[in-house]
């Protein structure tokens, strides 16, 4: 059981590139979500996903795109990087369920630099 | 729009002494309030919870106190050691459906012994 994995660890990008931040998880969740993180600003939620098939943006869209065609993969692709997108990508996910509290669990990041 | 405001941004505690760090929130929609816990390089990790009908939560040494007529809550570390150094934030779901949480810009905490 490995829960939420990220890939890559570090990226670094000049900008116009694309890349795509890869998110899997085991647990059999059905809500993933991204979020970045930097400093003094927390953490951001930039898309979610409720299921396979389904997605929405969150606090901060612009400039990513997302797709969630299995349960277990959530990757966001980043069409044309910026130097605003520098930061620590996040990625969550959880079970649903009404009433539920399921906590959220968290992959251990990608830093990504925009040059 | 930062939904969730927490403080202080920095705090350093003695070895054995409390560990205090505030949240308020303006949207009345948020049923569930968690607070996580990040060490360096890592993701962050749950700590302790509580929802909005309860005043106070308690585990272990951790204790979160809930003021629903100020819409403020905090976290209480008692008995801070070293170990306990990390970042924590804490943070706010809608109610709008999935799990989506609005977090704190978090607390950048230091044990020294």
């Amino acid at each position: 059981n490995a829960g939420v994995t990220q890939t890559p660890k570090f990226q670094v990008l000049k900008t116009g590139q694309s890349m795509t931040l890869q998110c899997a998880q085991d647990m059999n969740h059905e809500y993933m979500s991204w979020y970045r993180q930097d400093p003094g600003m927390g953490l951001r939620l930039i898309h979610y996903s409720v299921g396979a098939g389904i997605t929405d943006q969150g606090e901060v869209p612009n400039g990513y795109n997302v797709s969630r065609s299995t349960t277990e993969d959530f990757p966001l692709r980043l069409l044309s990087a910026a130097p605003s997108q520098t930061s620590v990508y996040f990625c969550a996910s959880s079970y649903l369920g009404q009433g539920a509290n399921s906590p959220l669990h968290f992959g251990n990041g990608t830093r990504l630099t925009v040059t | 729009q930062q939904q969730v405001k927490q403080s202080p941004q920095s705090l350093i505690v003695q070895k054995g002494g409390i560990s205090i760090i505030n949240c308020a929130y303006e949207n009345t929609a948020f049923d569930y309030f968690p607070w996580y816990q990040q060490f360096p390089g890592k993701g962050p990790a749950l700590l302790i919870a509580i929802r909005p009908d309860v005043s106070e939560k308690k585990e272990g040494r951790f204790t979160i106190s809930f003021n629903k007529s100020a819409k403020q809550f905090s976290l209480h570390i008692m008995d801070s050691q070293p170990g306990d150094s990390a970042t924590y934030f804490c943070a706010a779901r809608g109610t709008g459906g999935g799990n989506k949480l609005t977090f704190g810009t978090g607390t950048q905490l230091k044990v020294e012994l």
